[in-house]
């Protein structure tokens, strides 16, 4: 069974510091998401990481995806208030069903 | 650009009570999910389907059922409401066979048992 954990959980930062949100999962896979939830709203897909070793930015944000570790980064770069949400990572189990097993999610709140 | 709408959006309902929820995608994908979202426990998977006429359980599927008899639309059904059944559930839906694809969310619909 594929399991999914976050750290941390919840993470209070001050504008313009820089932080990283951990995700271990506990089975081998190549596919892994990063979604962002705003209080009361919908998912929202960050990125996508498909291979060992891929990153991705966008903006402040910033992902990277190690395989062999079976972990994914979410890093934060001076971060602004404009990004207090919530983070899931989410892996896919593998096979053809697509099927996402999520973190806990952080709760970040970056204050001014 | 609708994407992925959900029906209703908030619903209130007695222990026992039966209820369907509506999820409707205008995308053309063929993978549809229906997840549940409770404080602190991320999204656990109820129900998906991999196509019309197909559905198969997920993570938490107990209390559950779902249909999809049109490709577009994935119902996901409670016979006999109980209190553990409040959340929030989340529709989503992606392409097939398109793994860098992500899974596309709906709005939630934010369900209480009394």
């Amino acid at each position: 069974e594929l399991k999914v954990e976050q750290n941390p959980l919840f993470l209070s930062m001050q504008e313009g510091k820089n932080y990283t949100i951990y995700c271990n999962y506990s089975t081998t896979s190549d596919r892994l998401y990063w979604y962002r939830q705003d209080p009361g709203k919908s998912l929202e897909s960050l990125f996508v990481l498909l291979s060992n070793g891929a990153v991705k930015q966008e903006g402040r944000l910033m992902a990277s995806l190690d395989t062999k570790a079976r972990l994914s980064t979410l890093h934060i770069t001076a971060a602004v208030h404009d990004l207090s949400a919530t983070y899931f990572c989410a892996v896919d189990s593998g096979g053809s069903n697509y099927k996402l097993t999520f973190g806990k999610g952080t709760l970040l709140t970056v204050n001014p | 650009n609708a994407g992925v709408t959900q029906t209703p959006k908030f619903r209130v309902l007695k222990t026992g009570q039966s209820m369907t929820l509506l999820c409707a995608q205008d995308m053309n994908h063929e993978y549809m999910y229906w997840y549940r979202q409770d404080p602190g426990m991320g999204l656990r998977l109820i129900h998906y389907s991999v196509g019309e006429g197909t559905t198969a359980k997920g993570e938490v599927p107990d209390g559950y059922n779902v249909s999809r008899l049109k490709k577009q639309n994935f119902l996901l059904g409670l016979e006999s409401a109980a209190p553990s059944q409040t959340s929030v559930y989340f529709c989503a839906s992606t392409l097939r066979g398109v793994g860098n694809q992500p899974q596309h969310f709906g709005d939630g619909t934010r369900l209480s048992i009394l």
